[in-house]
């Protein structure tokens, strides 16, 4: 039973463009949500987080947004850049702090 | 600080040997995880420990692994006997309240 799951394996996006990843989450208990970045043969690098008494998270290029009624977080880049290829994951966790993970998504950003 | 660090970086070893992987979390951290990374599974995790106490064990995959954490400053996973099929790059990861950083990842391979 996946708890956090990210439904799009791969998303491939123009340069320049808006890179949309998704990840959904079945654990009304979580309250804390993560994504990162994993380039190959690197381990994950931690990207941005969200509390969930929040809905928005901005840092840079990236924003995180949260909506808890639906259980569903994405991560949103502006721009892409070239940099931006890897594989993000989203994870989740509740007070226990041990991290559940979606399966990634590769994104491919295109030149 | 150095951040999390693993060795080695890369093993090969014959099937029914004993492998013997090394994590050095973060100094602060209070929570270790192990994870394994396959391409068929993703990012799957093994065991984690909470101020050196394992927690949760029921990711690993069989009684031929083990873990410990004798310090703060060290953990093991161990594969004894290995198989092929345990091939994979196998992660190690701490954290304080939350937030996991991970090392470089060690990166098994049985033959």
């Amino acid at each position: 039973d996946q708890q956090v799951k990210q439904n799009s394996p791969s998303l491939s996006v123009q340069e320049g463009r808006i890179s949309i990843l998704n990840c959904d989450y079945t654990n009304s208990m979580f309250d804390y949500f993560l994504w990162y970045k994993k380039y190959p043969a690197e381990g994950p690098t931690f990207l941005i987080s969200i509390s969930s008494i929040k809905d928005k998270n901005e840092d840079g290029r990236f924003t995180v947004f949260l909506n808890k009624s639906a259980k569903h977080l994405s991560l949103h880049i502006v721009p892409s850049q070239p940099g931006d290829s890897a594989v993000y994951f989203c994870a989740a966790s509740d007070s226990n702090y041990q991290l559940i993970w979606g399966a990634g998504t590769k994104l491919i950003i295109k030149p | 600080d150095a951040g999390v660090i693993q060795s080695p970086r890369h093993e090969v070893t014959e099937m029914g040997q004993e492998v013997t992987l090394r994590c050095k979390p973060i100094s602060g951290h209070d929570y270790l995880f192990w994870y394994r990374q396959t391409m068929m599974r993703g990012l799957e995790l093994l065991i984690y420990f909470n101020n050196n106490v394992p927690i949760d064990d029921s990711g690993m995959p069989e009684d031929r692994f083990s873990a410990k954490m004798p310090n703060a400053s060290f953990s093991t996973l161990k594969i004894q006997p290995s198989e092929p099929r345990d091939s994979a790059v196998y992660f190690c990861a701490s954290s304080r309240r939350g937030k996991a950083f991970f090392g470089q990842g060690t990166r098994l391979t049985v033959v």
